[in-house]
């Protein structure tokens, strides 16, 4: 089946304009994780959803940072008003584990590459 | 905060030898992961090991942990240009559920 996919694979924005990226999660996984990447770095979790509802929201770095999950399937990160520290590659991922998310494997997409100018 | 350490940071070796990366943690854990990545996109799940595990083995991939020294080793062996990537440690707590914390990798180069 179709693996985790992301839209878009790049995105270069100018600073203090919105955007949003897009996460469509393997069907039937029920966890989705977002995590940011910047460059030469590990990854840093930003939220994690359990179908519709966020349990740990605490990665995200300022109110500027917003997520949200519908139909326990697609999930879209939005980024307002960008800055240039926003400049990072933004991964999804999920898991099939209904109970606990950091039990299974996780299943990353190709990352969204975000160039804030 | 990053919970995984790896070392080292960079790792240089020729095809055919083996190649050892390790990685140390801080808190309790319920298991640790190893993933791989290519040119800084999405990453792929190589092997997870519970905590009450001590080694596990996948193909040519051999992974140990060590909970006393919060401690876990990744071995490659007879590598192979295409195993040249970075490698993170990833780890998921001891209770509650939470998401795996990841850390900062090694960047392993396969030279044939």
């Amino acid at each position: 089946g179709a693996g985790v996919s992301q839209s878009p694979s790049n995105k270069v924005t100018e600073k203090g304009k919105d955007v949003e990226l897009r996460c469509d999660p393997i069907s039937g996984h029920t966890a989705l994780y977002w995590y940011r990447q910047s460059l030469g770095q590990g990854l840093e979790f930003l939220i994690y959803f359990q179908g519709n509802s966020a349990p740990d929201k605490s990665g995200l770095p300022s109110d500027r940072f917003s997520a949200e999950r519908t139909g326990g399937s697609v999930s879209t990160l939005t980024i307002q008003r960008t800055q240039q520290e926003d400049s990072a590659v933004y991964l999804c991922a999920s898991s099939p584990h209904s109970s606990g998310g950091a039990y299974n494997e996780q299943f990353f997409g190709p990352g969204t590459r975000l160039t804030v100018l | 905060s990053q919970q995984g350490e790896e070392d080292p940071q960079a790792l240089s070796i020729q095809e055919g030898e083996n190649a050892t990366m390790n990685c140390s943690y801080k808190t309790s854990i319920n298991n640790l992961q190893w993933y791989r990545q290519n040119s800084g996109r999405g990453l792929v799940h190589l092997i997870l090991i519970r905590s009450n595990e001590r080694e596990k083995h996948s193909g040519r991939l051999r992974v140990t942990l060590d909970t006393s020294k919060k401690s876990s080793s990744l071995l490659i062996t007879a590598s192979r240009a295409a195993d040249t990537a970075s490698y993170f440690c990833a780890t998921a707590p001891d209770s509650g559920y939470s998401t795996l914390t990841f850390g900062k990798g090694t960047m392993l180069l396969v030279s044939p």
